[in-house]
């Protein structure tokens, strides 16, 4: 149980596309996913909490405008990233909590995104 | 000081050695604690999970936690080259709460 899937795996883009990254849990529901970056031999950096219903939480230092989620139902978050530049190459990661009074996250297996 | 300290390694180890990976936080107010796996270019797998001071143990795996000292650690028996990984440690202060990861020990098992 508790698996969490990402789509697409990877995606090549150019620069100032839009791009749209799904994470789905697949056999649980979860009020709350959070979305990480991770850069090459980095540890995963929290970008936002994403909640069922609502607007995200986004950290410190996370373009709200740039890094768009929505979390339409209890088994999906999308995160578009809009007007993509080469810096925003990178490792997405989502994960989610199944369950209430939930502490743990299962992290889907991310989309590498290259933009070119 | 940060949060949470990791040594990012690499950890060279032949097969069947017994693998120490540990982690030291500030933060008191961690409650749960847990180690993950990610293999390259794959999300992060939990692995051990725990809340409380004490060993948890799961099959080749044993979680440690110390409270008191802010420590944590997990041992791996019997190494194999599938647990060439990287191992990060992840907190959390509550429910629903984000976690706080190391940086990553990278782990290498030589046959």
């Amino acid at each position: 149980g508790a698996v969490v899937s990402q789509h697409p795996s990877r995606v090549i883009c150019k620069s100032g596309t839009s791009v749209k990254i799904e994470c789905r849990s697949l056999d649980f529901q979860a009020t709350t996913m959070f979305w990480y970056r991770q850069f090459p031999k980095q540890s995963l950096m929290l970008m936002a909490t994403s909640n069922e219903g609502s607007k995200a939480t986004y950290e410190q230092g996370v373009e709200k405008d740039k890094f768009l989620i929505n979390h339409a139902s209890l088994t999906l978050s999308t995160l578009t990233v809009t007007s993509a530049h080469p810096e925003d190459s990178s490792f997405y990661i989502c994960s989610a909590i199944p369950g209430v009074n939930q502490e743990t996250q299962y992290f889907g297996p991310g989309t590498r995104l290259l933009v070119l | 000081q940060k949060e949470v300290e990791q040594d990012p390694g690499p950890l060279s180890v032949p097969e069947g050695a017994i693998v120490s990976l540990n982690c030291t936080y500030s933060n008191s107010a961690f409650q749960y604690f847990m180690w993950y796996r990610q293999y390259s270019r794959k999300g992060p797998e939990l692995l051990m999970y725990t809340y409380s001071s004490g060993n948890k143990e799961d099959g080749r795996f044993t979680a440690q936690v110390d409270k008191s000292s802010k420590y944590i650690s997990l041992f791996i028996r019997d190494s194999q080259p599938s647990d060439s990984a990287t191992y990060l440690c992840a907190f959390a202060s509550g429910g629903y709460n984000k976690l706080i990861f190391g940086a990553g020990t990278r782990l290498a098992v030589h046959p």
